[in-house]
Protein backbone atom coordinates (compact mmCIF):
# COMPACT_ATOMS: atom_id res chain seq x y z
CA UNK A 1 0.00 0.00 0.00
CA UNK A 2 1.34 3.53 -0.79
CA UNK A 3 1.94 5.72 2.33
CA UNK A 4 0.30 8.54 0.28
CA UNK A 5 -2.60 7.59 -2.32
CA UNK A 6 -4.55 10.19 -4.38
CA UNK A 7 -7.45 9.61 -6.96
CA UNK A 8 -5.41 10.52 -10.23
CA UNK A 9 -8.28 11.12 -12.02
CA UNK A 10 -8.44 13.25 -14.33
CA UNK A 11 -11.42 15.47 -12.68
CA UNK A 12 -13.17 17.21 -15.51
CA UNK A 13 -15.18 19.69 -14.39
CA UNK A 14 -17.36 22.79 -15.70
CA UNK A 15 -15.85 26.80 -14.76
CA UNK A 16 -17.80 27.43 -11.83
CA UNK A 17 -18.30 24.04 -10.13
CA UNK A 18 -17.18 22.38 -7.14
CA UNK A 19 -14.39 20.05 -7.16
CA UNK A 20 -13.21 18.21 -3.72
CA UNK A 21 -9.98 15.70 -4.06
CA UNK A 22 -9.52 13.24 -1.24
CA UNK A 23 -6.21 11.53 0.21
CA UNK A 24 -5.33 9.17 2.49
CA UNK A 25 -2.09 8.40 4.27
CA UNK A 26 -1.18 5.02 5.83
CA UNK A 27 1.39 6.28 8.97
CA UNK A 28 -1.00 7.80 11.73
CA UNK A 29 2.18 9.22 13.06
CA UNK A 30 2.19 11.14 9.99
CA UNK A 31 2.21 15.19 11.63
CA UNK A 32 1.99 17.74 8.62
CA UNK A 33 -0.22 18.02 6.04
CA UNK A 34 -0.13 20.04 2.99
CA UNK A 35 -1.17 21.05 -0.47
CA UNK A 36 0.90 21.72 -3.16
CA UNK A 37 -0.22 22.63 -6.97
CA UNK A 38 1.71 21.46 -10.00
CA UNK A 39 0.88 23.20 -13.37
CA UNK A 40 1.97 20.93 -16.48
CA UNK A 41 5.38 20.65 -16.91
CA UNK A 42 6.25 23.28 -13.96
CA UNK A 43 7.59 22.52 -10.64
CA UNK A 44 5.55 22.24 -7.21
CA UNK A 45 4.41 24.82 -5.49
CA UNK A 46 2.91 25.28 -1.98
CA UNK A 47 -0.96 25.23 -1.73
CA UNK A 48 -2.15 25.30 1.64
CA UNK A 49 -0.69 24.18 4.85
CA UNK A 50 -3.66 21.60 6.10
CA UNK A 51 -4.30 22.01 10.12
CA UNK A 52 -6.32 20.03 12.38
CA UNK A 53 -9.10 22.20 12.91
CA UNK A 54 -9.56 22.74 8.95
CA UNK A 55 -8.82 25.79 6.90
CA UNK A 56 -9.63 28.18 4.34
CA UNK A 57 -8.02 30.32 1.62
CA UNK A 58 -10.29 32.12 -0.64
CA UNK A 59 -11.69 29.33 -3.14
CA UNK A 60 -10.18 26.57 -1.50
CA UNK A 61 -10.43 24.59 2.23
CA UNK A 62 -8.61 22.02 3.38
CA UNK A 63 -9.48 19.77 5.95
CA UNK A 64 -7.61 16.84 7.85
CA UNK A 65 -9.56 13.92 9.53
CA UNK A 66 -6.73 12.10 11.53
CA UNK A 67 -9.60 9.37 13.12
CA UNK A 68 -9.85 7.71 9.56
CA UNK A 69 -5.95 9.37 7.98
CA UNK A 70 -7.52 11.48 5.64
CA UNK A 71 -7.03 14.98 3.79
CA UNK A 72 -9.28 16.72 1.41
CA UNK A 73 -9.07 19.66 -0.45
CA UNK A 74 -12.85 21.41 -1.57
CA UNK A 75 -12.26 24.56 -4.41
CA UNK A 76 -15.33 25.95 -4.88
CA UNK A 77 -15.94 28.33 -8.03
CA UNK A 78 -13.78 26.31 -9.85
CA UNK A 79 -11.35 28.81 -12.78
CA UNK A 80 -10.15 27.74 -15.74
CA UNK A 81 -6.67 28.63 -13.83
CA UNK A 82 -7.11 26.36 -11.59
CA UNK A 83 -6.45 23.30 -14.42
CA UNK A 84 -3.60 21.69 -12.57
CA UNK A 85 -2.07 18.67 -10.70
CA UNK A 86 -2.80 18.59 -6.80
CA UNK A 87 -0.20 17.12 -5.27
CA UNK A 88 -1.33 15.86 -0.95
CA UNK A 89 2.08 16.04 1.22
CA UNK A 90 2.83 14.24 4.23
CA UNK A 91 5.28 15.18 7.01
CA UNK A 92 6.42 11.55 8.41
CA UNK A 93 7.95 11.58 11.68
CA UNK A 94 8.85 8.21 11.73
CA UNK A 95 11.23 8.61 8.75
CA UNK A 96 13.14 11.70 10.52
CA UNK A 97 9.96 14.03 9.06
CA UNK A 98 10.61 13.00 5.22
CA UNK A 99 8.15 14.92 3.22
CA UNK A 100 6.17 11.85 1.20
CA UNK A 101 4.38 12.79 -2.09
CA UNK A 102 1.08 11.33 -3.55
CA UNK A 103 1.35 10.70 -6.90
CA UNK A 104 -1.30 13.39 -7.94
CA UNK A 105 -4.67 14.77 -8.67
CA UNK A 106 -5.25 15.90 -12.43
CA UNK A 107 -7.92 18.54 -12.64
CA UNK A 108 -8.94 20.35 -15.29
CA UNK A 109 -11.75 22.75 -15.93
CA UNK A 110 -13.25 23.82 -19.19
CA UNK A 111 -15.15 26.62 -20.18
CA UNK B 1 13.01 36.88 -7.69
CA UNK B 2 15.81 33.92 -8.57
CA UNK B 3 14.44 31.84 -5.86
CA UNK B 4 15.22 28.06 -6.96
CA UNK B 5 17.89 27.50 -10.48
CA UNK B 6 18.84 23.93 -11.70
CA UNK B 7 20.51 23.44 -15.40
CA UNK B 8 19.69 22.14 -17.47
CA UNK B 9 16.50 21.96 -18.22
CA UNK B 10 16.63 19.17 -21.12
CA UNK B 11 19.37 16.56 -21.76
CA UNK B 12 19.78 13.28 -23.70
CA UNK B 13 23.00 10.98 -22.51
CA UNK B 14 23.25 7.29 -23.64
CA UNK B 15 23.50 4.40 -21.17
CA UNK B 16 26.66 5.06 -19.43
CA UNK B 17 27.49 8.84 -19.62
CA UNK B 18 27.86 10.67 -16.99
CA UNK B 19 26.72 14.35 -16.29
CA UNK B 20 26.33 16.89 -13.59
CA UNK B 21 22.62 18.72 -12.84
CA UNK B 22 23.57 22.17 -11.02
CA UNK B 23 21.58 23.27 -8.68
CA UNK B 24 21.67 26.74 -6.72
CA UNK B 25 19.49 29.19 -4.49
CA UNK B 26 19.53 32.57 -3.20
CA UNK B 27 17.30 32.56 -0.40
CA UNK B 28 20.00 31.37 2.49
CA UNK B 29 18.18 28.22 3.17
CA UNK B 30 19.53 25.72 5.10
CA UNK B 31 18.47 22.42 3.59
CA UNK B 32 18.55 21.55 0.07
CA UNK B 33 17.14 18.28 -2.09
CA UNK B 34 17.21 16.67 -5.35
CA UNK B 35 13.85 14.57 -6.12
CA UNK B 36 12.98 13.07 -9.23
CA UNK B 37 9.66 12.37 -10.62
CA UNK B 38 7.74 9.77 -12.37
CA UNK B 39 4.66 9.39 -14.58
CA UNK B 40 2.06 7.66 -11.52
CA UNK B 41 4.72 8.34 -9.14
CA UNK B 42 4.72 10.67 -6.17
CA UNK B 43 7.87 12.81 -6.10
CA UNK B 44 10.94 10.63 -4.26
CA UNK B 45 13.64 11.86 -2.87
CA UNK B 46 17.13 10.96 -3.82
CA UNK B 47 19.57 12.80 -1.75
CA UNK B 48 19.46 15.63 0.94
CA UNK B 49 21.45 18.33 2.76
CA UNK B 50 20.50 19.60 6.02
CA UNK B 51 23.38 21.88 6.20
CA UNK B 52 26.67 23.11 4.48
CA UNK B 53 28.63 20.13 4.66
CA UNK B 54 26.00 17.35 5.05
CA UNK B 55 24.38 15.26 2.80
CA UNK B 56 22.54 11.95 3.65
CA UNK B 57 20.51 9.47 1.16
CA UNK B 58 16.90 9.54 0.73
CA UNK B 59 14.26 6.95 -0.67
CA UNK B 60 16.39 6.48 -4.18
CA UNK B 61 19.93 7.12 -3.59
CA UNK B 62 21.34 3.99 -6.47
CA UNK B 63 23.47 5.38 -9.15
CA UNK B 64 23.37 9.20 -7.97
CA UNK B 65 26.09 11.24 -5.56
CA UNK B 66 25.92 14.91 -4.51
CA UNK B 67 27.68 17.51 -3.78
CA UNK B 68 26.61 20.24 -1.27
CA UNK B 69 29.56 22.96 -2.81
CA UNK B 70 28.30 25.93 -0.45
CA UNK B 71 25.43 26.88 1.64
CA UNK B 72 23.81 28.05 -2.00
CA UNK B 73 24.76 25.21 -4.64
CA UNK B 74 23.41 21.12 -4.72
CA UNK B 75 24.70 19.17 -7.84
CA UNK B 76 23.89 15.93 -8.62
CA UNK B 77 25.82 13.63 -10.08
CA UNK B 78 25.25 10.71 -12.67
CA UNK B 79 28.06 8.57 -13.06
CA UNK B 80 26.76 5.97 -15.39
CA UNK B 81 23.82 6.53 -16.64
CA UNK B 82 20.56 4.09 -17.01
CA UNK B 83 17.57 4.57 -19.04
CA UNK B 84 16.06 3.89 -15.25
CA UNK B 85 17.09 7.23 -14.75
CA UNK B 86 14.97 8.79 -17.23
CA UNK B 87 12.87 11.36 -15.24
CA UNK B 88 11.95 14.82 -14.54
CA UNK B 89 14.29 15.96 -11.75
CA UNK B 90 13.68 19.11 -9.39
CA UNK B 91 16.35 20.77 -7.11
CA UNK B 92 14.33 21.99 -3.84
CA UNK B 93 15.10 24.14 -0.68
CA UNK B 94 13.81 24.71 2.47
CA UNK B 95 14.67 26.94 5.27
CA UNK B 96 14.38 24.64 7.89
CA UNK B 97 17.42 22.87 8.68
CA UNK B 98 17.10 18.60 8.04
CA UNK B 99 13.50 16.72 6.67
CA UNK B 100 11.36 17.99 9.06
CA UNK B 101 10.07 21.00 7.10
CA UNK B 102 7.17 23.00 5.66
CA UNK B 103 7.61 24.45 2.53
CA UNK B 104 9.58 23.77 -0.18
CA UNK B 105 10.91 25.53 -2.94
CA UNK B 106 11.20 24.07 -6.37
CA UNK B 107 13.75 24.58 -8.97
CA UNK B 108 11.69 24.67 -12.76
CA UNK B 109 13.35 20.73 -13.21
CA UNK B 110 15.23 18.52 -15.51
CA UNK B 111 14.11 16.64 -17.83
CA UNK B 112 16.80 13.82 -18.60
CA UNK B 113 16.56 11.05 -20.74
CA UNK B 114 18.95 8.19 -21.24
CA UNK B 115 18.68 6.51 -24.23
Amino acid sequence: RKEVEQDPGPFNVPEGATVAFNCTYSNSASQSFFWYRQDCRKEPKLLMSVYSSGNEDGRFTAQLNRASQYISLLIRDSKLSDSATYLCVVNNLNQGGKLIFGQGTELSVKP
Amino acid sequence: NAGVTQTPKFQVLKTGQSMTLQCAQDMNHNSMYWYRQDPGMGLRLIYYSASEGTTDKGEVPNGYNVSRLNKREFSLRLESAAPSQTSVYFCASSEAQGLTNEKLFFGSGTQLSVL
